[in-house]
């Protein structure tokens, strides 16, 4: 069955220090999203995309983000300096697109920021 | 203003019984979906349960199933015969307007199934 995939699993950073999440959604969906979870707190919206560009973003969201699709496969987000209060775990997601609005999720990257 | 209401931060259930996982939600579109993911200790959110706004039938899969009553603004989410791998998180989630807008997550419950 496809999954959506996201690597690393963990991620530990210095404060001030850039990252980059990787995400491989499912071949045939055309959105993706960021989703974060702080640990004990519930899942926040962080950005959508679609057709190569930003759809939709949170006040999560700022400048420090930013997403990318390089290539045909990877989704990328990136944290230019990272702060204490990064630290969590981040989901991707995909959908479909097409009337089909199930999200589905990968096993998502805790990224601790020290 | 919350969107989707998770009343139940923990519940206990003995294996093999039934629970009941309480979800209200709060929107003026008419048209958005429901859903259930579940979130097992080692992190990841897995897609349980989809419900349409205008689908007649409660959705069901597996021992999933939805309850849902619109005129109450209710998706509970009902597990059968439940087993030891049954405990995690249990997250209800509202996605508006039938397009790819975001979805928005309640706090969710905590289940734990008792031998």
């Amino acid at each position: 069955e496809p999954e959506v995939t996201q690597t690393p699993s963990h991620q530990v950073t210095q404060m001030g220090q850039e990252v980059i999440l990787r995400c491989v959604p499912i071949s045939n969906h055309l959105y993706f999203y960021w989703y974060r979870q702080i640990l004990g707190q519930k899942v926040e919206f962080l950005v959508s995309f679609y057709n190569n560009e930003i759809s939709e973003k949170s006040e999560i969201f700022d400048d420090q983000f930013s997403v990318e699709r390089p290539d045909g496969s990877n989704f990328t987000l990136k944290i230019r300096s990272t702060k204490l209060e990064d630290s969590a775990m981040y989901f991707c997601a995909s959908s479909e697109g097409t009337g089909d609005e199930k999200l589905f999720f990968g096993s998502g990257t805790q990224l601790s920021v020290l | 203003a919350q969107k989707i209401t998770q009343t139940q931060p923990g519940m206990f259930v003995q294996e093999k019984e039934a629970v009941t996982l309480d979800c209200t939600y709060d929107t003026s579109d008419p048209s958005y979906g429901l859903f259930w993911y579940k979130q097992p200790s080692s992190g990841e959110m897995i897609f349980l349960i989809y419900q349409g706004s205008y689908d007649q039938q409660n959705a069901t899969e597996g021992r999933y199933s939805l309850n849902f009553q619109k005129a109450r603004k209710s998706a509970n989410l009902v597990i059968s015969a439940s087993q030891l791998g049954d405990s995690a998180m249990y997250f209800c989630a509202m996605r508006e307007d039938s397009g790819n807008t975001p979805l928005v997550f309640g706090k969710g419950t905590r289940l734990s199934v008792i031998a």
